[in-house]
């Protein structure tokens, strides 16, 4: 069974400064990985995905690496805004028997960036 | 990628009663998936739904308290029936894009049960 974690659970920071967003998984044959952000009462909005024959992504101040060998992803948020404050979600993709994929959650980590 | 319509947005119900969830695509999907949110928590899956046969459900999750229909491809509902006030949380229903698009959510139904 995947298991999912994500470092730190919460996490403020001063506006400007650049931060590092964890997340590790126990099964490494995974589909893909993506992350989301979630604003509080609402529904997840799609940040970065990563296939598994990749090892990173990038859009705009936001950069996602991928090292399946250690189980591992990193969301890198550079010069960080109030806005930026929310929850992020890692999510495992993997594959099943069915032919469909099997997403898993993270714990997720709450950023605030305080102005 | 999709666009999904999930409907309602929120609710406030009475203990007892059930409350159905639609979750619209606007293009045709295979699997459909719901998602379960508990206060404080991270998403759960429930059950994944694929057209013209019965839903799968995950571990903790059964049929007869979580009914699904999926009439066609492009149209989900999730039940939460005979609803305590441990099934409030937010439900969302999500499909998988197409390669290199990941998974897209409706905006979610945040159930309050009282």
């Amino acid at each position: 069974k995947q298991e999912v974690t994500q470092i730190p659970a919460a996490l403020s920071v001063p506006e400007g400064e650049n931060l590092v967003l964890n997340c590790s998984f126990t099964d490494s044959a995974i589909y893909n990985l993506q992350w989301f952000r979630q604003d509080p009462g609402k529904g997840l909005t799609s940040l970065l995905l990563i296939q598994s024959s990749q090892r990173e992504q990038t859009s705009g101040r936001l950069n996602a690496s991928l090292d399946k060998s250690s189980g591992r992803s990193t969301l890198y948020i550079a010069a960080s805004q109030p806005g930026d404050s929310a929850t992020y979600l890692c999510a495992v993709a993997l594959g099943t028997s069915g032919g469909y994929q099997k997403v898993t959650f993270g714990t997720g980590t709450k950023l605030q960036v305080i102005p | 990628s999709a666009v999904i319509s999930q409907k309602p947005s929120r609710d406030i119900c009475q203990r007892g009663t059930s409350l159905t969830i639609q979750c619209q695509v606007d293009s045709q999907v295979t699997m459909m998936f719901w998602y379960r949110q508990q206060p404080g928590q991270s998403l759960t899956l429930i059950a994944t739904a694929n057209q013209g046969s019965e839903a799968t459900y995950e571990s903790g999750f059964v049929i007869d308290k979580f009914p699904i229909s999926r009439p066609n491809l492009t149209f989900s509902t999730l039940t939460v029936s005979n609803m305590s006030p441990e099934d409030s949380s937010i439900y969302l229903c999500s499909v998988e894009g197409s390669w290199g698009y990941g998974y897209t959510f409706g905006s979610g139904t945040r159930l309050t049960v009282v």
